[in-house]
């Protein structure tokens, strides 16, 4: 069964600063990846997904994402962070076969101070 | 467009008690994933529905059931309650085919506390 590690359970940073949120997956084949994002008091929501083609993917809100198929790594970056962004972040693997189902990381609560 | 809506949005049981959750897809969608996420996890995987046919099972006992109905929509039913299965369970619908095929939209969820 595919799993998913997300580095970081708590980030703190200060308006404008750069972002970069760590996700490993472990599984061998071919896989869709997705980063969700939950606003404090609102519904978990999607950011960004990669499907195949450029690793290099664009989400909403300036969000962006890199695929490294060689480090089984789907890590999420902003260069600059708003105190909007303030939520928990879930990276999650789907094996790219079949009715196979989303498997979510444990989330990183950032937190972005004004 | 209405999103995904889940009833009831919090519910408090003790327990030993059953509790039925409801769940409405994004109009068009046919498939329904039901996940568990408790205070400082990621969701769960506990089922996923599509056309009225149980595609896929996550690691819940037996307690946990659920059934899709001919418009889609779907329950989610757990039996004689333990204090472990208070959590936030959400729905989450997906189109199959096309370029939305495979992302889920997810509800608010419903809250369950058991006491």
């Amino acid at each position: 069964a595919q799993s998913v590690s997300q580095h970081n359970h708590h980030v703190i940073l200060s308006e404008a600063a750069s972002l970069e949120l760590g996700c490993n997956y472990s599984y061998g084949g071919t896989v869709n990846l997705f980063w969700y994002v939950q606003y404090p008091g609102q519904h978990l929501q999607l950011l960004l997904k990669y499907f195949s083609g450029d690793p290099l993917v664009k989400g909403i809100k300036g969000f962006e994402a890199e695929f490294i198929k060689s480090k089984f790594s789907f890590n999420l970056r902003k260069p600059s962070v708003q105190w909007s962004d303030t939520a928990e972040y879930f990276c999650a693997v789907r094996k790219n076969s079949g009715y196979s189902t989303l498997t979510f990381g444990k989330g990183t609560m950032l937190l972005v101070s004004p | 467009d209405a999103g995904v809506t889940q009833s009831p949005t919090h519910l408090i049981k003790t327990r030993g008690q059953h509790v039925t959750l409801r769940c409405s897809p994004i109009s068009g969608h046919k498939s329904v994933s039901w996940y568990q996420q408790v205070l400082g996890q990621g969701p769960q995987f506990i089922f996923q529905y599509y056309e009225k046919e149980e595609r896929g099972r996550g690691n819940f006992p037996d307690r946990f059931s659920a059934r899709q109905f001919p418009n889609y929509s779907s329950e989610l039913n757990v039996n004689a309650l333990l204090l472990g299965d208070s959590a936030l369970y959400l729905c989450a619908s997906s189109s199959v085919g096309g370029s939305g095929a495979n992302v889920l939209t997810f509800g608010a969820g419903s809250r369950l506390t058991v006491l």
